[in-house]
């Protein structure tokens, strides 16, 4: 079952706006990644988040966590067209560290930045 | 370091037929997991293998199956395939020490038909 659900759907922005995407989930969790996928193709991963972190920056991303509000958002500053993707955020559960850790993933924003 | 690797990367198979397919980590990562990606339920998590035992299992009928080799690459199973089986087929590498808060690396999946 589906951890995660992203908002929106479905992004359409142009060239040197920002992009932003949230994600919510469900359950306690040990950790926060956002992957981004093009074309059905396999997945890069973007960027982690503890859940005892607030937030954090990789190049033109900034990921925030609220915990108490079991929610993520990712920011994409000053968008290019490459970044035209589908973009997905995905949990461990709290209960499942170490060796049996699997990533529970939402439904995705499929993100189209217009050059 | 040369990526995940997965063959084949595209497969045509019909009813009733059985499948395997192969995954071969990063070098150096021990911990190998599967996933399913479709458009009606996105991605679902299929089972994780490290040190060459199942250590988590997906919520999928006992025809999916896998296994880890002592080299650490994975192969999964499905036999008696049926048309909802057709997907994409994620496989992806951890080092498998971090306690589940690591990042995972996928490879560019196996698109499987079944018709």
């Amino acid at each position: 079952s589906q951890q995660g659900e992203e908002d929106p759907q479905a992004l359409s922005i142009q060239e040197g706006e920002n992009a932003t995407m949230n994600c919510s989930y469900k359950t306690s969790i040990n950790n926060l990644q956002w992957y981004r996928q093009n074309s059905g193709r396999g997945l890069v991963h973007l960027i982690l988040i503890r859940s005892n972190e607030r937030e954090k920056h990789s190049g033109r991303l900034r990921v925030t966590l609220d915990t108490s509000k079991k929610s993520s958002s990712l920011l994409i500053t000053a968008s290019r067209a490459a970044d035209t993707a589908s973009y997905f955020c995905a949990t461990v559960p709290m209960n499942y560290g170490g060796s049996q850790g699997n990533l529970i993933f939402g439904k995705g924003t499929k993100l189209s930045v217009k050059p | 370091k040369a990526g995940v690797t997965q063959t084949p990367r595209y497969l045509i198979k019909t009813r009733g037929q059985q499948v395997t397919l192969s995954c071969s980590p990063i070098s150096g990562h021990r911990s190998v997991s599967w996933y399913q990606q479709t458009p009606g339920q996105g991605l679902q998590f299929l089972f994780k293998y490290f040190s060459e035992t199942q250590r988590n299992k997906g919520n999928f009928p006992g025809r999916f199956s896998g296994r880890q080799f002592s080299n650490s690459r994975s192969e999964m199973n499905v036999s008696t395939l049926e048309l909802g089986d057709s997907a994409l087929y994620l496989c992806a590498s951890s080092l498998g020490t971090s306690g589940g808060a690591e990042t995972q690396y996928f490879g560019p999946g196996t698109r499987l038909l079944v018709l």
